[in-house]
This record gives C-alpha cells, sequence and structure tokens, in this order.
C-alpha cells in the first residue's frame, strides 16, 4: 500500500535554532517528492520538488534531502524563525496519472 | 488571476442541505484537483481533472460528492444532502499538467454543517 509517514506529528522550537522534518514513504514508482508550507488557515504553498535523481534542493534556508534507495527524505530548516510556524506536508507521486499521496504533516511552533 | 480563487471562503449549512463548492484555477493550468482537509488530518485527495474529464472518481466518500468541469476552467464541487462528518476545509489546487508538476492550491472553503 502507498503510504507517506512523516515525523514528528509535532515539534517546538527556540527562534533561531535548526530543525529537521522526517518523511519515509513506500511509494513504488516513484516519480517525485514535495514538501509543502501550510499556514493556518490557509492552502499549502510548495516549497521544492525533487525528482528520484536529486538528492539534494534548497529554497532559501530550507533544504530537502532525498535517498530514493531508502525512500527518505528531509526537510531541514536553518534558522528558524517565527513566521515558520506552520504545518509541513511530504507529498509523493507515483508514475504519471496516479494521484499524490499527501502525508499527514508535522506541525513546527517556533517560540520566542 | 494571479492564484488559484475559491468560494465561498466560508460556508454553514444545515445537516440535509445541499452546497455547492466553486473553485477557480490559475489561466492555462490543464489539471484541477479537490481535496478535503478535517480538522488535525491530513489532506485526503477527493478527485481530480484534466481538461474537463474526471477519469478517476473513486477518491470522493459517498455517492452524495460530485464534481464537475466546464470550459476546463471553473469546477464546482457540490455535496447533497450534507451531514455533520462532511464539515472540513474542502481546498482545490491546479497544476500546469497532470500530477507531475507543482500544485497550487487556494486558499479553500471551511464548511460548517450544523
Amino acid at each position: 500500500k502507498n503510504q507517506v509517514e512523516q515525523s514528528p506529528q509535532s515539534l517546538i522550537i527556540l527562534e533561531g535554532k535548526n530543525c529537521t522534518l522526517q518523511c519515509n514513504y513506500t511509494v513504488s514508482p516513484f516519480s517525485n517528492l514535495r514538501w509543502y508550507k501550510q499556514d493556518t488557515g490557509r492552502g499549502p504553498v510548495s516549497l521544492t520538488i525533487m525528482t528520484f535523481s536529486e538528492n539534494t534542493k534548497s529554497n532559501g534556508r530550507y533544504t530537502a534531502t532525498l535517498d530514493a534507495d531508502t525512500k527518505q527524505s528531509s526537510l531541514h530548516i536553518t534558522a528558524s524563525q517565527l513566521s515558520d510556524s506552520a504545518s509541513y506536508i511530504c507529498v509523493v507521486s507515483g508514475q504519471a496519472g496516479t494521484a499524490l499521496i499527501f502525508g499527514k504533516g508535522t506541525t513546527l511552533s517556533v517560540s520566542s | 488571476g494571479a492564484g488559484v480563487s475559491q468560494s465561498p471562503s466560508n460556508k454553514v449549512t444545515e445537516k440535509g442541505k445541499d452546497v455547492e463548492l466553486r473553485c477557480d484555477p490559475i489561466s492555462g493550468h490543464t489539471a484541477l484537483y479537490w481535496y478535503r482537509q478535517s480538522l488535525g488530518q491530513g489532506l485526503e485527495f477527493l478527485i481530480y481533472f484534466q481538461g474537463n474529464s474526471a477519469p478517476d472518481k473513486s477518491g470522493l466518500p459517498s455517492d452524495r460528492f460530485s464534481a464537475e468541469r466546464t470550459g476546463g476552467s471553473v469546477s464546482t464541487l457540490t455535496i447533497q444532502r450534507t451531514q455533520q462528518e462532511d464539515s472540513a476545509v474542502y481546498l482545490c489546487a491546479s497544476s500546469l499538467r497532470l500530477h507531475q508538476e507543482t500544485q497550487y492550491f487556494g486558499p479553500g472553503t471551511r464548511l460548517l454543517v450544523l
């Protein structure tokens, strides 16, 4: 069964600290993996998208990594800011024509 | 417009009533998706459109749910005889091509069934 599991479910960190969110998937065959940020009350916004041949991709203070062999991805946030408080969703796409598989997200709270 | 728009932004209805949710995708995007997000839950895929056709309706939770897209643009999601468990945020997204491109999400419609 195609699944996307994210950990931790929630996380609280102090402003300025770094953190890493995890995503494990069983989707096969695999096409690409995306990380989305969803602020409370808003729709998700794309952060990164990686194909199986890409190991890392950065978007500002966000860096995503992908290990297609172990089917694991991580999202590293550097020097966190209060505005990083949101839900971070990992989404995996299989072969063309198949629907996206969403993880349940990690809720990040950055406090001052 | 610049992004995906949805209307209404909020909808409160009585159990048993029908509701219609609207999604206006980004101009030129051929693919359109509907998702549901219940409180504290992840996104649940409902249905997608490639152009005006919806080849896979298996994600719709019951036969009370239907969706259509006309003219390859605006889509409506209709929920008939609403139930309290239908209360959720309904999100619409569009992408340039089906599934493989970045999806751009609208702000969602918050539905509350009393």
